[in-house]
């Protein structure tokens, strides 16, 4: 496609479930970061995989919150027995650098509802 | 955690008018970028400017940094009603790949 795509837009969840966002970024890009927002605020850094290999997982809040991506394209955002402060929007961004934040394309990201 | 912190946290003006937005930081970084974020299209990147940059112009947006301060400067001129959005500054730091964002200014412009 020609754009970062995420799925799904939308995503209610009951508090204790898992989800597991989807990314897949623009082909060929390098860099992919998945970001937190939350309403009213900027995005929070989660974690960044350069290909396959995820190289900054520090922005993870929680042992809940997994990332892969093993085929070094698409990624996948997993987050384990949700709670209610879970609740943001989760975006995608992907980048033709290596590690270098240039010009990154987000995705129109995955809005996540937890009851 | 977020370090760029945005001024002013909103900013409303008319169509035509000039609209400037602040950004400070806390730590040293490779560059600075600018995105804009609106409910139809999400987060847009406009502009970067490097740490050894002082200014860069794109079309109607001007961006200044100031590394001695920490701060940077978004200039949007002769604004127009679709330029309404929310505005982030983000930065790259030198000790890694985490880019930080700020809160975001939101600008209003009224036709």
């Amino acid at each position: 496609g020609a754009g970062v795509s995420q799925s799904p837009r939308y995503k209610v969840a009951k508090r204790g479930q898992d989800v597991a966002l989807r990314c897949d970024p623009i082909s060929g890009h390098v860099s992919l970061f998945w970001y937190q927002q939350a309403l009213g605020q900027g995005p929070e850094f989660l974690t960044y995989f350069q290909n396959e290999a995820q190289l900054d997982k520090s922005g993870l809040p929680s042992d809940r919150f997994f990332a892969e991506r093993p085929e070094g394209s698409v990624s996948t955002l997993k987050i384990q027995r949700t709670q209610q402060e879970d609740s943001a929007v989760y975006l995608c961004a992907s980048s033709r650098g290596q590690g270098a934040f240039v010009e990154a394309f987000f995705g129109q990201g995955t809005r996540l509802t937890v009851v | 955690s977020q370090q760029g912190e945005e001024d002013p946290q909103a900013l409303s003006i008319q169509e035509g008018e000039n609209a400037t937005m602040n950004c400070s930081y806390k730590t040293s970084i490779n560059n600075l970028q600018w995105y804009r974020q609106n409910s139809g299209r999400g987060l847009v990147h406009l502009i970067l400017i490097r740490s050894n940059e002082r200014e860069k112009h794109s079309g109607r947006l001007r961006v200044t940094l100031d590394t001695s301060k920490k701060s940077s400067s978004l200039l949007i001129t002769a604004s127009r009603a679709a330029d309404t959005a929310s505005y982030f500054c983000a930065t790259q730091g030198t000790g890694g790949f985490k880019t930080i964002f700020g809160a975001g200014t939101r600008l209003f412009v009224k036709a």
